[in-house]
């Protein structure tokens, strides 16, 4: 059974930083593309970045790009999403997920408030 | 302009048949995509129903109901959803979602009411 679960979110005050994890398991971790996706309270859904398996292709939202991060780590079977320069616009749900085959994790709460 | 576009909001009544569009912005031609389809309910991460391209490219979510099935409009430009024999379970909001430009796009998305 495919599992993701992300940790790693909380409250964090404007110009912060905070670095979400997920961890996975059931399927073979290196050969797939991971992404997170995030959705703010009561809005819908959108992409933030994207790693392919063996971690050199990385691709981001314009919305984040420059202060997110995304990185991997295929011997322990983890995805990781470094967060700097937080703004109130980045308060959100974070998903871990394999968008292409349906797979999603239960999702972080991230809350960037003074 | 939203390169994918959904109506805010659909009704419907129990058993009756849903068509949910996802309209691609003026310039990107459906016919070269593969558009994928999500549901969410309330407090859930987003569910995978189905992703669909041609009738001979696409796939239907582990456990899916067949009454969920994809196809597309060409002159509309737009990918559908469509949701047969409604049921009260289906009342969710929908997501379509394509790859374009080196990032995955969601719409706006639906949601979906059955009265």
């Amino acid at each position: 059974e495919v599992q993701l679960v992300e940790s790693g979110g909380g409250l964090v005050q404007p110009g912060g930083s905070l670095r979400l994890s997920c961890a996975a398991s059931g399927f073979t971790f290196s050969s797939f593309e991971m992404t997170w996706v995030r959705q703010a309270p009561g809005k819908g859904l959108e992409w933030v970045s994207y790693i392919s398996g063996s971690g050199t292709t990385i691709y981001y939202a314009d919305s984040v790009k420059g202060r997110f991060t995304i990185s991997r780590d295929n011997a322990r079977n983890s995805l990781y999403l470094q967060m700097n320069s937080l703004r109130a616009e980045d308060t959100a749900v974070y998903y871990c997920a394999r968008v292409a085959v349906g797979d999603w994790g239960q999702g972080t709460l991230v809350t960037v408030s003074s | 302009q939203a390169v994918l576009t959904q109506p805010s909001s659909l009704s419907a009544s129990p058993g009756a048949s849903a068509s949910l569009t996802c309209t691609l912005r003026s310039g990107i031609n459906v016919g070269t995509y593969r558009i994928y389809w999500y549901q969410q309910k309330p407090g859930s991460p987003p569910q995978y129903l189905l992703k669909y391209k041609s009738d001979s490219d696409k796939q239907q979510g582990s456990g899916v109901p067949s009454r969920f099935s994809g196809s597309k409009d060409a002159s509309a430009n737009a990918g559908i959803l469509l949701i047969s024999g409604l049921q009260s379970e289906d009342e969710a909001d929908y997501y379509c979602m394509i790859w374009h430009s080196n990032a995955y796009v969601f719409g706006t998305g639906t949601k979906v009411t059955v009265l």
